[in-house]
């Protein structure tokens, strides 16, 4: 089935620096890579998300880049706040199903 | 605003008693899941409901139960929880179309099982 891995398991960065974190599935029929930010206690919140037509997308710090021919997808946040502090999670799907299939999450720690 | 609800935010039980989480929403979406999350893990897709069909997930335990009424409500039941079982569950709503739609996720009932 579906696997979608994610690396690296924890960031630290220094405020003011970027931060990447990358995904890789398997599956080359996925079409749809979202992007959720969860912080401690709360629910997961979408932040970005590509879909398989394009090759990146930007919203203000955040991007997301897409190679489908390697089957990778990566976030990108520049100037990092301390608010950025959280648990990423990519995950993939394919239009064929409604189901997401995650990573197993990023913590990232920006340090002020 | 449209949101999805979970009711209810904590709820402890005894192990072995039978209990119910709901979820609700306001988004008009079609598709609603369940999902369990431990400790900062991914969230695990329990089950998820297209409309008025119901779509387990292979390795749900059979504890695990699930009820949609109507397009706004669907609701969790464990029949009879473990320790195991303690956990945050999530639910989640989608709306199908041409394309794969973002799924929203509620804020999620913390699960205490004593």
């Amino acid at each position: 089935g579906e696997n979608v891995e994610q690396h690296p398991s924890t960031l630290s960065v220094q405020e003011g620096d970027s931060a990447v974190i990358k995904c890789t599935y398997s599956d080359s029929a996925s079409n749809y890579f979202p992007w959720y930010k969860q912080e401690l206690g709360k629910r997961p919140q979408l932040i970005i998300d590509i879909r398989s037509n394009v090759g990146e997308k930007k919203d203000q710090r955040i991007a997301v880049t897409l190679n489908k021919t390697a089957k990778h997808f990566s976030l990108h946040i520049t100037e990092t706040q301390p608010e950025d502090s959280a648990v990423y999670f990519c995950a993939a799907s394919k239009g064929s199903s409604y189901k997401l299939i995650f990573g197993s999450g990023t913590r990232l720690l920006v340090r002020p | 605003d449209a949101m999805v609800i979970q009711n209810p935010r904590y709820q402890v039980t005894q192990f072995g008693k039978p209990v119910t989480l709901s979820c609700s929403q306001t988004l008009n979406h079609n598709v609603m899941y369940w999902y369990q999350q431990k400790s900062s893990q991914a969230p695990k897709l329990l089950f998820h409901y297209y409309d008025k069909d119901f779509n387990n997930e292979a390795d749900t335990p059979d504890n695990f139960q699930s009820r949609r009424p109507n397009t706004s409500f669907c609701f969790l039941d464990i029949r009879s929880p473990g320790l195991g079982d303690a956990a945050m569950y999530l639910c989640a709503t989608s709306r199908t179309g041409q394309k794969q739609e973002t799924q929203y996720f509620g804020p999620g009932t913390r699960l205490l099982v004593l």
